[in-house]
């Protein structure tokens, strides 16, 4: 009930495609939803959140979408960029103390 | 600058021999959280500390000790040091808990060697 699962592990998208990474719940507790990018030598760094009471949010190329139902949300990065390339982390907690981890995703944005 | 800054970014040790990695932040943040980060694993939180000389276990913390004396620092201890301790560790603080409204800063990480 705790786990987030985190899918694709890896993906190689062209430049200028969209890049989708997808991550489950289950604990329909779980209230925000942060999204942390990874660049190769440094920590993550928090990049987009959304709350259960939206379904999209969206910042630059970079969109959430949230499917409470399903208990599934993504991100999509548009048009994506050589840049992009990094690792992304799904996350989701409903305390302020304990956020519970995708195992990750490496993206490869191929020029 | 605003950061959290870990030292040293590269350990090489042998099994038993005690170390401490050190974490320090600039922002004032009363919370503060160590990680280690393996391959298909993510993140998993060893320990955090809400304020000052208030510590509590995380989701992996055996072979793990930490304290909170001052609100900039969180050192890591590792008392005797094993091979399935060989990992990226990564220290982060926050302004409160790691909630919506709280994001969390790391550091640039430690990559600990264990032989």
């Amino acid at each position: 009930q705790q786990q987030v699962k985190q899918s694709p592990q890896s993906l190689i998208v062209q430049k200028g495609g969209i890049s989708i990474i997808n991550c489950a719940y289950e604990n329909t507790a779980f209230d925000y939803f942060p999204w942390y990018q990874q660049f190769p030598g440094k920590g993550p760094a928090l990049l987009i959140a959304i709350r259960p009471d939206v379904s999209e949010k969206k910042e630059g190329r970079f969109t959430i979408s949230f499917n409470k139902s399903a208990k599934q949300f993504s991100l999509h990065i548009m048009d994506s960029q050589p840049g992009d390339s990094a690792t992304y982390f799904c996350a989701a907690t409903r305390s302020n103390y304990q956020l519970i981890w995708g195992a990750g995703t490496k993206l490869i944005i191929k020029p | 600058e605003a950061q959290v800054t870990q030292n040293p970014r590269y350990l090489i040790t042998v099994t038993g021999k005690k170390l401490t990695v050190t974490c320090s932040q600039n922002m004032n943040h009363e919370y503060m959280s160590w990680y280690r980060q393996d391959p298909g694993l993510g993140l998993r939180q060893i320990y955090y500390s809400m304020n000052v000389e208030v510590t509590d276990k995380g989701d992996v913390p055996e072979g793990y000790k930490v304290s909170r004396k001052e609100k900039r620092n969180f050192p890591l201890i590792l008392e005797s040091p094993s091979p399935n301790q060989t990992s990226l560790y990564f220290c982060a603080s926050s302004r409160a808990g790691q909630g919506r409204g709280s994001p969390l800063h790391f550091g640039n990480g430690t990559r600990l060697t264990v032989t």
